[in-house]
């Protein structure tokens, strides 16, 4: 069974000091990873899809990298807008076509 | 313009009683589907779309019954709503079956 754990589960960061969040996955043959972001309220909002490790993508100051195991979101000098919580999924291959999604971790950036 | 949208935004509704969301799509996707989030938050698929064709049925009571009337429109009808079914339910899009998908802003149900 797909597996993904996301830690911290909240992470509070001054204005500016950055960080990264991680997400650990469990499947069998990774067809894409991707990262969401999902405000208060609202629906989840696409960021980025990785599909093979060592492949890197960059959005303003987030940048998320993947490994064999693990996706890591980089926030470099964050500031309070980037405050949401950042969703990650994997999707398998072999004729699976559902997303499976971990926790979540909870950003906050405090000014 | 909104890209995937959702009907009604709230619902509140009483045990026992049948309802409908509604969502639409004006992305010109070939899929969709319908996501439930509890109240922990976690994010869970229940069924997609390809082309009006079903593909991901996952284990969730067969009170509820998706539909497809064409590619843009994907509803989900819930039978004698229990207690348990209140939660956020989102639809999402996407161009082909392994793509990114896009949400819709949710639809809160809660069940007295």
């Amino acid at each position: 069974e797909d597996q993904v754990t996301q830690s911290p589960e909240a992470l509070r960061l001054q204005e500016g000091e950055s960080s990264s969040l991680n997400c650990s996955y469990t499947v069998s043959g990774l067809r894409g990873l991707f990262w969401y972001r999902q405000d208060p309220g609202k629906g989840p909002e696409f960021l980025f899809t990785l599909y093979s490790a060592g492949e890197e993508k960059e959005k303003e100051r987030l940048k998320a990298t993947l490994t064999k195991k693990e996706s890591f979101l980089h926030i470099t000098a964050p500031k309070p807008e980037d405050s949401a919580t950042y969703l990650c999924a994997v999707q398998a291959g072999a004729g699976s076509y559902q997303l499976t999604f971990g926790k979540g971790t909870k950003l906050s950036v405090i000014p | 313009d909104t890209a995937v949208s959702q009907t009604p935004k709230y619902l509140v509704t009483q045990m026992g009683n049948d309802k409908s969301i509604k969502c639409e799509q004006n992305l010109g996707h070939d899929t969709m589907y319908w996501y439930k989030q509890d109240s922990k938050k976690f994010l869970k698929i229940m069924f997609s779309y390809n082309n009006k064709e079903l593909i991901i049925n996952e284990t969730v009571p067969n009170r509820f019954s998706p539909k497809s009337p064409d590619k843009a429109h994907l509803n989900l009808h819930i039978n004698s709503l229990e207690l348990g079914d209140s939660a956020v339910y989102f639809c999402a899009s996407s161009p082909r079956i392994y793509y990114e998908q896009y949400f819709g802003p949710g639809t809160r149900l809660t069940v007295t």
